[in-house]
């Protein structure tokens, strides 16, 4: 079954710091992979998807099939990065373009 | 546009009861969805729709029911609430052009069943 990982429940770091937001996955076949994130009293918003190779409010990703992980960098964190992130990939199959979600990674970045 | 919209924001509902959650949509998306959200969990696909009229059951259907009468309007129903059902609950909704795979979210339902 396909499933997304996410070791860190919680993560903080200091502002001006580097942050890595781990995701790991297990998939059959060439996975689409994509990180959504979800700001305090905001919706779930999609930040960024691998295809797309854009960095998104300073954060990037990539896919690396060898280690099947999916990490999101940042080189410098803001105050206004702290938000749940969630690493997510389609379902396979006839599911409707739906997704697999990981747990969640709470970002906490302090001043 | 209003984007997704869900109601109620909050509920309580005591064991055995039924009730609806309501979600719709004015962006003319083929696709809706249904998901939930648990305590150190991702959020699992309850139920799907790919168009008016077109259901299929995701991860964890049991205990749940939809319909899609309209593209806009994608109703959950909960035939006979259990505690095991208090959870948060999110509607979405993508265009369904293949590949799309955005999906928009609502703001979500926050369900206690005592």
């Amino acid at each position: 079954a396909q499933r997304v990982t996410q070791p860190e429940k919680l993560l903080s770091v200091f502002k001006g710091a580097p942050v890595e937001l781990k995701c790991n996955y297990s998939y059959s076949g060439s996975p689409e992979l994509f990180w959504y994130v979800q700001y305090s009293r905001q919706r779930l918003q999609l930040l960024l998807r691998h295809i797309s190779r854009e960095s998104i409010k300073g954060f990037t990703a990539d896919l690396n099939k060898g280690e099947t992980s999916f990490h999101l960098k940042k080189p410098f964190a803001q105050e206004e990065d702290s938000a749940m992130y969630y690493c997510a990939l389609p379902y396979p199959g006839d599911y409707g373009q739906n997704f697999v979600f990981g747990p969640g990674t709470r970002l906490s970045v302090l001043p | 546009n209003a984007g997704v919209t869900q109601t109620p924001k909050f509920q309580v509902l005591k064991t055995g009861q039924s009730m609806t959650l309501q979600c719709a949509q004015d962006m003319n998306h083929e696709y809706m969805s249904w998901y939930r959200q648990d305590p150190g969990m991702g959020l699992r696909l309850i139920h799907y729709s790919v168009g008016a009229g077109i259901t299929d059951q995701g991860e964890v259907p049991n205990g749940y029911n939809v319909s899609r009468s309209t593209t806009e309007d994608f109703p959950l129903r909960l035939l006979s609430a259990a505690p095991s059902q208090t959870s948060v609950y999110f509607c979405a909704s993508s265009p369904s052009e293949t590949g799309a795979y955005e999906q928009y979210f609502g703001p979500g339902t926050r369900l206690t069943v005592t």
